[in-house]
């Protein structure tokens, strides 16, 4: 079973720029979270999407967004790139919020770079 | 707001040693605990936790959660150069209809010298 892909891995935009980031969940689940990781803050929650409809979202500002299309797969989006938006972003699918004993499985990460 | 705690942030140990990290989390309505490894890019799943008292086990990993105390521990016994990584807490609540939201401390970085 193929686990969770991202794409890209590896970007590189400047200040201003926006960029879209892709995750293909686990086949079968419908559970997709986003997550940002930086050395300073560590991993934190940015949005859940659930049968293309987002059902959580962190602490985040409004230049953060995402979708989910019907086949589970989503996209996140940052518009309006700043310095600090470079981390690893990190996507991870779970089978449904109703299996109270399924976890997350992460994918590889796209490495983000705001120059 | 929900928060989760790791200690130490960081260990050196010796191949075979064994070490205890540690893991304190406040959660409303908290329904379980997760232990990952991440070695290079993913975080990789260890165990789930969700009754307190009971132990986990994979290998010479074993896991345990308190309820009461609020904090699970994270052993690793005979040491190897490969379990060096950071190892990551993360707590998730129950909540309304179709969310799954996890909370991560900031990890405990382990580094086995042989």
């Amino acid at each position: 079973k193929a686990g969770v892909t991202q794409t890209p891995r590896y970007l590189i935009k400047t200040r201003g720029q926006q960029v879209t980031l892709s995750c293909s969940p686990i086949s079968g689940h419908r559970s997709v979270s986003w997550y940002q990781q930086t050395p300073g803050q560590g991993l934190q929650f940015l949005f859940e999407y659930f049968s293309e409809t987002q059902r959580n979202k962190g602490n985040f500002p409004g230049r953060f967004s995402g979708r989910q299309f019907s086949n589970s797969r989503s996209e996140m989006n940052v518009s309006t790139l700043e310095l600090g938006d470079s981390a690893l972003y990190l996507c991870a699918s779970s089978l449904a919020w109703y299996n109270r004993t399924d976890t997350q499985y992460f994918g590889p990460g796209t490495r983000l770079t705001v120059l | 707001e929900d928060k989760v705690v790791q200690s130490p942030l960081s260990l050196v140990v010796h191949e075979g040693d064994t070490v205890t990290l540690n893991c304190s989390y406040e959660v409303t309505n908290f329904r379980s605990l997760l232990w990952y490894k991440q070695e290079k890019k993913a975080p990789t799943f260890l165990f789930m936790l969700t009754s307190s008292g009971i132990e986990k086990k994979s290998g010479r990993l074993s896991s345990i959660l308190d309820k009461k105390e609020l904090f699970s521990i994270l052993n690793i016994t005979a040491t190897q150069t490969g379990d060096s990584a950071i190892y990551l807490c993360a707590a998730t609540p129950y909540s309304g209809a179709g969310s799954y939201q996890l909370t991560f401390g900031k990890g405990t970085k382990l580094s086995v010298i042989p």
